[in-house]
């Protein structure tokens, strides 16, 4: 069983519509959670990080937690083709080991 | 504020051949991660410090790749000899503690054909 679970898609949404990306994890000893945005043929850069149950809000962006059913989600409110990438979920197991998702790939179709 | 620093950028190599990368992490950050990216999939973490001390090296094939980060701040991963599967984005990363952020660099490409 991989640590972190993600759909690969790919996912497509009209501009202005919410993207919702998903995330599931198997270690009950997580601890931080993370989403991070990769675009083609670039580096991984953060767009939010989250430590406890419940929302969290950034801008256009949402995380949501819930460790009771070890899950994590992202939501993009407004989408842009700007936000067409590859967002990858990430989790730190008792604070050392970072397992990271095989990635969803998001595209915004003007 | 600098960012993570790589070099080289791409490398080319054929299989049997040694090749190493070079990272400089943010400063300050004593927590460095080397990652291995395989082309659509994410990154697989290969091994962790924490200053200059190995924090998990549990999926670093072993037998043919090594890192060391002597003065707790840049470090260098090795793969000695390369085998075609090796062909991969080499990541490096590094974050304040264990636990934290982490601010990657732009990585190295690495072809071994």
């Amino acid at each position: 069983q991989k640590e972190v679970e993600q759909n690969s898609g790919p996912l497509s949404v009209p501009e202005g519509a919410i993207a919702s990306l998903n995330c599931t994890y198997s270690d009950r000893g997580s601890q931080s959670f993370f989403w991070y945005r990769q675009y083609s043929g670039k580096s991984p850069e953060l767009i939010m990080s989250i430590y406890s149950n419940g929302d969290k809000e950034d801008g256009r962006f949402t995380a949501q937690l819930n460790k009771a059913s070890q899950y994590v989600s992202l939501l993009i409110r407004d989408s842009q083709p700007s936000d067409s990438a590859t967002y990858l979920c990430a989790v730190n197991v008792n604070g050392n080991q970072f397992y990271f998702g095989t990635g969803t790939s998001l595209t915004v179709i003007p | 504020e600098a960012g993570v620093a790589q070099s080289p950028r791409y490398k080319i190599i054929e299989k049997r051949q040694s090749v190493a990368f070079w990272c400089n992490p943010i400063s300050g950050h004593a927590t460095l991660y080397w990652y291995q990216q395989i082309l659509g999939q994410g990154p697989k973490l290969l091994i962790q410090f924490q200053n200059n001390g190995v924090v998990d090296d549990s999926q670093l094939p072993k037998d043919r790749f090594s890192a060391e980060r002597l003065k707790g701040v840049d470090s260098t991963l090795k793969i000695q000899p390369a085998k075609l599967e090796d062909s991969a984005v080499y990541l490096c990363a590094s974050s304040l503690g264990g636990a934290g952020t982490q601010y990657f660099g732009p990585g190295t490409r690495l072809l071994v054909l």
